[in-house]
């Protein structure tokens, strides 16, 4: 079973902020928060992840508090093409980083 | 990022036939490669993992002689589904993951058995 609990579906209009919670109350202290999003009918994409700072790349934002029992998921201004469902998943490298995907975010980005 | 490639994207099959699924990694050589199935409006399932020039690891539930696994090289895994049946019809992804623990992920095979 997945170790995270996220909303099923969010709805943002495009180019306001997409907010993505995400909660890991059971995270252990070498798990890593990884992000994940699929496009319909496409493989999955990664995002970004993260331990315990917060991290930004050129595609979000990921806040992770200081307890590391929930993080988010930033897109500063989200676009049609972001419309896709979004994986939060907990890896500790452990057998070879293999990745337990739950049921994600459905994320609708609205004109 | 690292770019990985699938082919075929979409096959239909006979049942009773076999397919195989090709994974490549184009751009850096994957220690790891891992094979999901994903079937309609579910999450991806993972079926095994495999590293280059080793036996495959499956996960449970997942027959092995169903599923042939070959990661012959650092760049190449290759997914068999052996005496296809309606019920393997899915979609099938791979990813790969080199010295960096991020996994890349193919474009993904829609397989559908007849």
């Amino acid at each position: 079973d997945a170790k995270t609990t996220q909303p099923t579906s969010m709805d943002c209009a495009e180019g306001r902020a997409a907010n993505l919670p995400c909660n890991h109350s059971t995270i252990s202290g070498n798990e890593y928060v990884y992000w994940y999003r699929q496009i319909h009918s496409q493989g999955p994409q990664y995002i970004i992840h993260g331990l315990k700072n917060n991290e930004t790349n050129e595609m979000a934002s990921l806040i992770i508090t200081e307890d590391r029992k929930s993080s988010t998921l930033i897109l500063p201004h989200a676009t049609l093409r972001d419309t896709a469902v979004y994986y939060c998943i907990l890896n500790s490298g452990g057998s070879n980083y293999k990745l337990t995907f739950g049921k994600g975010t459905l994320l609708t980005v609205n004109p | 990022g690292a770019v990985v490639s699938q082919h075929p994207s979409r096959v239909i099959c006979k049942s009773g036939t076999s397919v195989k699924i090709e994974c490549r990694s184009l751009d850096f050589q994957a220690t790891t490669m891992f094979w999901y199935r994903q079937f309609p409006k579910k999450s991806l399932m993972l079926m095994a993992t495999s590293n280059e020039g080793s036996k495959a690891t499956y996960e449970q539930g997942v027959e092995k002689d169903k599923f042939l696994i070959n990661h012959a090289s650092l760049t190449l895994s290759t997914l068999t589904v052996t005496s296809a049946h309606p019920e393997d019809s899915s979609f099938y992804i791979c990813s790969a993951r080199g010295l960096a623990a991020e996994q890349y992920f193919g474009p993904g095979t829609r397989l559908t058995v007849t």
